[in-house]
């Protein structure tokens, strides 16, 4: 399957755990976004990186969150200290460059509940 | 500031119905318009749209823009339940900014 692949899909987490989510872009893809999703609303954007690099950040609040994309291996979402408003559904998307008109590639999701 | 906004937020229709979403956007630098269909799982791409007046199609499913009003729809003739799904509008605003609008959840029933 050469598709947007996160991991875990589900993950169960209590207050003031540290949560990790993955995401494998599609093969080629070197442009990662993240964006949140709560229930009832749209997708919120998080971060958009490229290999190595922060791009744009400004949709991550500053305190306990943090992404990397590194040379190898995948995009990691970090939640640090995780609080219940937490909660919600975190989806990676790829493209294969920067410009106009490229299409996001979407995963699965992972599905972060705090208890 | 950018936005996106999509109508109806939801839908209840039978199968066979012929449903029309809509979705308007102020943006400062627009580039495309896409839609997507978000299941349980993955949004997946439908169309991208970047011209006016020019309709895309797809089954029983085409969309069209206007750039000049700034709103795009999703046309789906012959619903089936199977169309049951959110509708994502997103609009790429800028390099590699791009803008969701809220969804539109459509509930086909048999």
């Amino acid at each position: 399957n050469a598709g947007v692949m996160q991991n875990p899909r589900h993950l169960v987490r209590r207050r003031g755990q540290e949560a990790r989510l993955r995401c494998s872009p599609m093969k080629g893809h070197s442009h990662v976004y993240w964006y949140r999703q709560l229930p009832e609303e749209g997708l919120k954007f998080m971060v958009y990186l490229q290999k190595e690099n922060i791009i744009d950040e400004s949709g991550m609040p500053k305190e306990r969150f943090s992404a990397e994309f590194p040379k190898e291996g995948p995009s990691i979402l970090r939640i640090q200290q995780v609080v219940r408003g937490d909660s919600a559904a975190y989806f990676c998307a790829s493209s294969s460059r920067q410009g106009t008109n490229e299409k996001l590639f979407f995963g699965s999701g992972t599905q972060l509940s705090v208890l | 500031e950018d936005k996106v906004v999509q109508s109806p937020l939801s839908l209840v229709v039978h199968e066979g119905d012929t449903v029309t979403l809509n979705c308007s956007y102020e943006v400062t630098n627009f580039r495309s318009l896409l839609w997507y269909k978000q299941e349980k799982k993955a949004p997946t791409f439908l169309f991208m749209l970047t011209s006016s007046g020019i309709e895309k199609k797809s089954g029983r499913l085409s969309s069209i823009l206007d750039k000049k009003e700034l709103f795009s729809i999703l046309n789906i003739t012959a619903t089936q339940t199977g169309d049951s799904a959110i509708y994502l509008c997103a609009v790429e605003a800028g390099t590699y900014k791009y803008i969701f609008g809220t969804g539109t959840r459509l509930k086909v029933l048999a």
